[in-house]
């Protein structure tokens, strides 16, 4: 039973559009949120995360939403570079120095 | 800028032969975890250490994986025999206790293939 879930495979997206990436969760006592990530035979690189408490959390041209009602959080880039062509990993855990759960990720294409 | 070292990046090695993957954690990281990553999959943890001890091999499959940290600082983790679904990117991650232990820095990881 996947915890995390990134339903979404792959999106392409053009340059300087936004991409918005998408995550669902189940366990609600999740209460930090992060995303990665990777390139290809990289390991996954931290890129933003937030806290249960907050809603919204911004870091130059990235921002992550998280909506806890409805157990749903996105990641938006904007403008979006070809430099952000990869895969990106949505991770979850509950308090304590739990390990983290990741969903199986969304491969973002960025087209110039 | 500190960095978690993985070795070796690449392994090839036939099923049933043994295989073994040693990580060196950014200086000062006291909790150390592996995790596997299949292709088209995220990772998934397979054990997690707090200094020397293993706090988290629920998901470890002891028959043939082990892992230890002894001294508390690098790490190995053994596949013995390796089987061919043990193909994947085996990636070693460190983290802080208190404040700084939400954010697990991953090494490049070591990719295995078993033919």
């Amino acid at each position: 039973d996947q915890q995390v879930k990134q339903n979404s495979p792959s999106l392409s997206v053009q340059e300087g559009r936004i991409s918005i990436l998408n995550c669902d969760y189940t366990n609600s006592m999740f209460d930090y949120f992060l995303w990665y990530k990777k390139y290809p035979a990289e390991g996954p690189t931290f890129l933003i995360s937030i806290s249960s408490i907050k809603d919204k959390n911004e870091d130059g041209r990235f921002t992550v939403f998280l909506n806890k009602s409805a157990k749903h959080l996105s990641l938006h880039i904007v403008p979006s570079q070809p430099g952000d062509s990869a895969v990106y990993f949505c991770a979850a855990r509950t308090s304590g120095n739990t390990p983290l759960v990741f969903g199986k990720g969304t491969r973002l294409s960025v087209i110039a | 800028e500190a960095e978690v070292a993985q070795s070796p990046r690449y392994k090839i090695t036939e099923k049933s032969q043994a295989v073994a993957f040693w990580c060196d954690p950014i200086s000062g990281h006291a909790t150390l975890y592996w995790y596997r990553q299949i292709l088209g999959q995220g990772p998934e943890l397979l054990v997690q250490f707090q200094d020397e001890s293993v706090v988290d091999d629920s998901q470890l499959p002891k028959d043939r994986f082990s892992a230890e940290r002894l001294k508390g600082v690098d790490s190995t983790l053994k596949i013995q025999p390796a089987e061919l679904g043990d193909s994947a990117m085996y990636l070693c991650a460190s983290s802080l206790n208190g404040a700084g232990a939400n954010v697990l820095t991953f090494g490049a990881g070591s990719r295995l293939t078993v033919l």
